[in-house]
């Protein structure tokens, strides 16, 4: 069965530079979830879409940005860059016509490392 | 304190062995509840999820939710080294919302 995928899966940057991640949802889903997951940490929400549209905000900094595309693919874009955002980035996905859960999807996650 | 409490372990047994996994919340508005399964610098892959209290089985995992107590529970029946693993718990409130996880379970099962 097709995944989450997520692109880069892998990425270094500097600090102050920017970063653009990428997520390809399951087909069909509707709904795109971004997490963040530092080192031994639980994975903390930052932002969803539905149907293109922010539906949920969460711990996100306001020097990162994100959108929800015709294709349902959503972009996580990071400027300046800071040594603590060095992390797992995952993005998970749902459709909201499957059922009554509330089962998310994830992908195998971005990392990032800021020098 | 968090909202979701997880004892991280780390948890070592023999094979054959049932684990135990346990989580308990703060918030008597969660009524979603799912179990999740990561390896190193892998994603979270879904393994279970219930909807308000009772338990559900699927193979060796069964999954069980109080909300009387606020307390869930994954038991592993006859764990295999490809069992270990950190299994992480997660919840919320409302379908489609953000998932509040638990800080995880790192499980080792030995041969």
């Amino acid at each position: 069965a097709a995944g989450v995928i997520q692109s880069p899966r892998h990425l270094i940057k500097e600090k102050r530079e920017t970063a653009t991640l990428k997520c390809y949802p399951i087909p069909r889903h509707d709904t795109v979830y971004w997490y963040q997951q530092g080192p031994g940490q639980d994975p903390q929400f930052l932002i969803s879409f539905y149907e293109k549209m922010q539906s949920d905000k969460g711990s996100i900094p306001d020097r990162f940005s994100a959108q929800q595309f015709s294709d349902y693919h959503s972009e996580l874009n990071m400027s300046s860059l800071e040594l603590g955002d060095s992390a797992l980035y995952f993005c998970a996905s749902r459709w909201r016509g499957s059922s009554s859960y509330n089962e998310q999807f994830f992908g195998p996650g971005t990392r990032l490392t800021v020098l | 304190q968090k909202e979701v409490e997880q004892d991280p372990g780390p948890l070592s047994v023999p094979e054959g062995a049932i684990v135990s996994l346990n989580c308990t919340y703060s918030n008597s508005a969660f009524q979603y509840f799912m179990w999740y399964r990561q390896y190193s610098r892998k994603g979270p892959e879904l393994l279970m999820y219930t909807y308000s209290s009772g338990n559900k089985e699927d193979g060796r995992f069964t999954a069980q939710v109080d909300k009387s107590s606020k307390y869930i529970s994954l038991f592993i029946r006859d764990s295999q080294p490809s069992d270990s693993a950190t299994y992480l718990c997660a919840m919320s409130a409302v379908a489609g919302t953000a998932l509040i996880f638990g800080k995880g379970t790192t499980l080792s099962v030995s041969s």
